[in-house]
């Protein structure tokens, strides 16, 4: 059964800087690229950032692009993303997402259950 | 510039049927869609990817209730059947060379 499992939310000051982890459990995690998607309050569904199997390539939206890091450690099967100089627009639900094929970065068939993340003085 | 537009509310009582709608930007016609629904404080859940020419193929455990099919750049989600754990937000999604891109979501109301 694949899971994924966000954790690393909470409150932070404008800013300031958190890192987010997805471990990942039930498929060969090294195999697939993985993405983080993010959903404001009030908002709907909007992509952050990508990263391919081996990590070697990363792809970010522009609302994001030298603030935040995409990374992960397949040794533990785990994805990350450092964000820095947070925003009060950063503030959402932060999911990671993966894809159905190893050969299709975006038709996602699995998310997390999410992990929020308050920017706030 | 690749863009989906859904309406942002829909609404249909208990046991009936409601079609959602997602339509792809101009020039942009022939790319398939992903459909996801979200309920309240829960995580997104993936329910069908739907090609240009209306074939689908869902994800694990979505009931037959559910269905998709096309017309022109119109990508349809109809639902039949209502059930009250059916009220949620509707997603659809499609990608590109290094992009994804969602809809804004339809709220669906169950009456």
């Amino acid at each position: 059964e694949v899971q994924l499992l966000e954790s690393g939310g909470g409150l932070v000051q404008p800013g300031g800087s958190l890192r987010l982890s997805c471990v990942a459990s039930g498929f060969t995690f090294s195999s697939f690229a993985m993405s983080w998607v993010r959903r404001a309050p009030g908002k709907g569904l909007e992509w952050v950032s990508a990263i391919s199997g081996g990590g070697g390539s990363t792809y970010y939206a522009d609302s994001v692009k030298g603030r935040f890091t995409i990374s992960r450690d397949n040794s533990k099967n785990t994805l990350y993303l450092q964000m820095n100089s947070l925003r009060a627009e950063d503030t959402a639900v932060y999911y990671c997402a993966k894809p159905s094929f190893t050969n299709n970065w975006f038709q996602f068939d699995y998310w997390g259950q999410g992990a929020l993340v308050t920017v706030s003085s | 510039q690749l863009v989906l537009t859904q309406s942002p509310s829909a609404s249909a009582s208990l046991g009936a049927s409601v079609k959602l709608t997602c339509t792809l930007s101009s020039g942009h016609s022939s790319y398939a869609v992903a459909w996801h629904q979200q309920q309240p404080e829960k995580g997104p859940r993936y329910l069908m990817k739907l090609n240009s020419d209306g074939s689908h193929s869902k994800g694990d455990g979505i009931p037959d209730r559910f269905s998709g099919s096309t017309s022109g750049a119109e990508r349809y989600l109809t639902i039949s059947s209502l059930q009250s754990e059916d009220e949620a937000d509707y997603y659809c999604q499609t990608w590109g060379a290094g992009i994804t891109v969602f809809g804004g979501g339809t709220k669906l109301t169950v009456l």
